[in-house]
């Protein structure tokens, strides 16, 4: 088994949809929970960083961890086309080592 | 320099060759993390240095892979014997201790013959 699974879509939404991303993890021992979003042919950039559990929102975007079933979430309310991208989920449980969901390709349709 | 800096940016090598990559931090950054990510892949962790130690060196894929960081500042990432399966482009980034990576390098792309 994996430690991170994410489901690799694509997903396809029209413009202005909430976005849901998800990922679950089999590590109890995980604290740090990181997305990154990955336009095509571009490196990765740091989304949404969250320590322990709870959610933290950053305008559009909403991270959401719930250790107790061990699964994570990405919400982007009112997508835009420009969201389109691979979004990764990561974590980690003491910084040292970091384990990487495949990546889920959003595509927002204008 | 204002970012992340990694050299070469293209490296088109020879089967059973060793290559060498190199990480320029920002400079302060005290952490420093390796990634690889194959062609239409996920990232993969490789290793992460704080300061000048690597706490968990179990995400190196082989014992051909080896890295460094000396100065707290640049690192060397060394694959041996280099295979077609490590063709790949490998990312560097780095932070401030304890908050994870948000600032990448532009890769190298490593291509094996």
């Amino acid at each position: 088994q994996k430690e991170v699974e994410q489901d690799p879509g694509p997903l396809s939404v029209p413009e202005g949809a909430i976005v849901s991303l998800n990922c679950t993890y089999s590590n109890s021992a995980f604290q740090y929970f990181m997305w990154y979003r990955q336009y095509s042919r571009k490196g990765p950039e740091l989304l949404m960083y969250t320590y322990s559990s709870g959610n933290k929102e950053d305008g559009r975007f909403t991270a959401q961890v719930d250790k107790s079933s061990k699964y994570i979430s990405l919400f982007i309310r009112d997508s835009q086309p420009s969201d389109s991208a691979t979004y990764l989920c990561a974590m980690s449980a003491n910084f040292n080592k970091f384990y990487f969901g495949s990546g889920t390709k959003l595509n927002v349709k204008p | 320099g204002a970012g992340v800096s990694q050299s070469p940016s293209n490296k088109v090598t020879e089967k059973g060759k060793d290559v060498e990559l190199r990480c320029d931090p920002i400079s302060g950054h005290t952490a420093l993390y390796w990634y690889r990510q194959r062609l239409g892949q996920g990232l993969e962790f490789l290793i992460y240095f704080q300061g000048n130690s690597a706490p968990d060196k179990s995400g190196l894929p082989s014992d051909r892979f080896s890295a460094e960081r000396t100065g707290e500042s640049v690192s060397t990432l060394t694959i041996q014997r280099t295979q077609q399966e490590d063709s790949a482009v490998y990312l560097c980034a780095s932070s401030l201790a304890l908050v994870p990576e948000g600032l990448f390098g532009p890769g190298t792309r490593l291509t094996v013959l």
